[in-house]
């Protein structure tokens, strides 16, 4: 079954300090990939997405991303953390060309301290 | 151009009573979704619709319907609340299927009591 794992539940990061959220998916074949940021009492927001080629992508506000397909993986990066980086983070999967189908992960609540 | 709108933002229902909550979109987009969002638990998709006049269910659908009778709106309604549907409500839309970004609105803060 497809699935996505985001492992942490929550992170602490001091501002200005490095930052790398993980997800890994369960998957068949190759994924669409996602991550999504939620402010508080906001709707999601699109940071990133890989569909193919080049497995590092560049995303918004600093963001970045590696696809690793031998470790399932799809971990979010961020080189210096800003305060208003505190948010929620989404990963999400999607489940193959043609379907409707996101599946998300349980989403990484991140706290940054100053 | 405001996206996807969602009304209300926040609603307190009574266990028995019904609602319906709307959802609009001005990107012109053909795929529109309602999700719900609970501690712990992510975001799961409750209906989905591919195009005007069009709904299916999606992981979670019982205790809700869905029409979209308008290519811009999509909305979800709650026959007879009950407590386990106190949730976040979220509604998105894509141009397309799942290799397309899917936009979101800001969300509709249920509580049945």
């Amino acid at each position: 079954a497809q699935s996505v794992t985001q492992p942490d539940i929550h992170i602490t990061v001091s501002e200005g300090a490095s930052l790398e959220l993980r997800c890994n998916y369960s998957y068949g074949a190759t994924p669409y990939l996602f991550w999504y940021v939620q402010s508080p009492g906001q709707g999601l927001q699109l940071l990133l997405k890989y569909f193919s080629g080049d497995t590092l992508v560049q995303g918004i506000k600093g963001f970045e991303a590696e696809f690793k397909r031998s470790q399932s993986s799809f971990n979010l990066r961020k080189p210096s953390v800003h305060w208003s980086d505190a948010a929620e983070y989404f990963c999400a999967v999607g489940a193959g060309s043609g379907t409707y189908k996101y599946i998300f992960g349980t989403g990484t609540r991140l706290k940054v301290l100053a | 151009n405001a996206g996807v709108t969602q009304t209300p933002k926040f609603r307190v229902l009574k266990t028995g009573q019904s609602m319906t909550l709307l959802c609009a979109q001005d990107m012109n987009h053909e795929y529109m979704y309602w999700y719900r969002q609970d501690p712990g638990m992510g975001l799961r998709l409750i209906h989905y619709s591919v195009g005007e006049g069009t709904t299916a269910k999606g992981e979670v659908p019982d205790g809700y319907n869905v029409s979209r009778l308008k290519k811009q709106n999509f909305l979800l309604g709650l026959e007879s609340a009950a407590p386990s549907q106190t949730s976040v409500y979220f509604c998105a839309s894509s141009y397309s299927a799942s290799e397309e970004t899917q936009y979101f609105g800001p969300g509709t803060r249920l509580l049945v009591l």
